[in-house]
Formats: C-alpha cells, sequence, structure tokens
C-alpha cells in the first residue's frame, strides 16, 4: 500500500515566521504535488514536481517555495506565514502515466493555522 | 474561477434514497477522476474514465463521462450512511496535473 506521510497534523504559527510543512512518499512516485483546501473552494494546487530538484508552479504559488532534494520528499515552504495562509494542506503523489490513469495517492494533511 | 464546478454544493438525504452530483466544464479533459474525502483524513480514489460516454460501476456507484469529456456524473444507488462524505472532480489535460472541482458535501442519515 502506498503510504504519504506529512510531519504534522496540526500546526499553530505566527504571522511573519517561515513555516516547513514536510511530506514523505514510501513509493518510488515521481510526480509529488502541494494543495491547500479551503471550504468550497475544493483542492487548488500549490506546485507540483515531477522529478528530484524540479518544481512547477500550480494555480496559487505567490507566498509559497518548494523543494525536492530527494525523490521521496517534498517540502513546501512558507517563507513568511500570513494570516490568509491558515488552510488545510494536503500532499500527493502519484506515478508518472499515460493519460491520467494513475491516481494520486494523498496524506491526511496538516492544519495549518497562522496566528 | 473555478475550472471544474460541481453540482450540488451540498446533499442531505435519508438512507436508501438514490443521487447523482455533477461535475462540469467548458473544457475538454484527457481524463476524469472521482476521489471520495471523509473528514481527518486525504482524498481516496474511486475511479478513473478516459473514453468520451464510458460509464463505470463500482457496486453501488455508477460514474459517467461525457461524450464531449467536458463532464461527468457520479450515481449513488440506495444511499448507505457509509456514503457520507466530500465528493471531489478532478480532471487533466496533460495526464499529471489535475484541477479538482470544489466538491459535493453528501450527508447520509440512517
Amino acid at each position: 500500500d502506498v503510504k504519504v506521510t506529512q510531519s504534522s497534523r496540526y500546526l499553530v504559527k505566527r504571522t511573519g515566521e517561515k513555516v516547513f510543512l514536510e511530506c514523505v512518499q514510501d513509493m518510488d512516485h515521481e510526480n509529488m504535488f502541494w494543495y491547500r483546501q479551503d471550504p468550497g473552494l475544493g483542492l487548488r494546487l500549490i506546485y507540483f514536481s515531477y522529478d528530484v530538484k524540479m518544481k512547477e508552479k500550480g494555480d496559487i504559488p505567490e507566498g509559497y517555495s518548494v523543494s525536492r532534494e530527494k525523490k521521496e520528499r517534498f517540502s513546501l515552504i512558507l517563507e513568511s506565514a500570513s494570516t490568509n495562509q491558515t488552510s488545510m494542506y494536503l500532499c500527493a503523489s502519484s506515478l508518472q502515466g499515460a493519460r491520467g490513469r494513475q491516481p494520486q495517492h494523498f496524506g491526511d494533511g496538516t492544519r495549518l493555522s497562522i496566528l | 474561477t473555478q475550472l471544474l464546478e460541481q453540482s450540488p454544493q451540498f446533499l442531505s438525504i435519508q438512507e436508501g434514497e438514490n443521487l447523482t452530483v455533477y461535475c462540469n466544464s467548458s473544457s475538454v479533459f484527457s481524463s476524469l477522476q472521482w476521489y471520495r474525502q471523509e473528514p481527518g483524513e486525504g482524498p481516496v480514489l474511486l475511479v478513473t474514465v478516459v473514453t468520451g460516454g464510458e460509464v463505470k460501476k463500482l457496486k453501488r456507484l455508477t460514474f459517467q463521462f461525457g461524450d464531449a469529456r467536458k463532464d461527468s456524473s457520479l450515481h449513488i444507488t440506495a444511499a448507505q450512511p457509509g456514503d457520507t462524505g466530500l465528493y471531489l472532480c478532478a480532471g487533466t489535460y496533460n495526464f499529471n496535473k489535475f484541477y479538482f472541482g470544489s466538491g459535493t458535501k453528501l450527508n447520509v442519515k440512517p
């Protein structure tokens, strides 16, 4: 079974802090994703990576950066946290496959509160 | 603006009723996936559809991909409390990056 592990279930930080969210997958997947989930907005893609050290911006990258130094680990960084970044953050991974048949496997999420 | 619009946003029904959830877009997708998410957990894939007009069944759940590959529906027959959750559709153009709908929150009352 694929396992995607996010380092924290709940996190409380202060405005202006630098925040690191960590995600590890154990199935040698090429693709990894960071989403944020807000009520009524579904999942919005922040960044994704299709290989080590490769990254692409998603739909809402402003205020975030990512790091993928090893295939199994994908980190999301909030450079200077702001209250509008309070949200549920979900990490996912998938194989690179033909015609989008490959499922995305999600972690259980990190609920981040910025005070 | 959401690329994929889901309706209804909320649905509360009695056990045994049937329901349909819709996922619509003006864009053509290469494939579309449906996920279910339960509280405190990440979404879990239910099905992937790739061919226009395709119909897939998963026990009491029937998924259909529109002929033009712009829309999809999820029909649940004889809903049970265990079907309660957030249902999300997600479409892709380029096979690796998916766009998610806003979700349908289903509550099935016993």
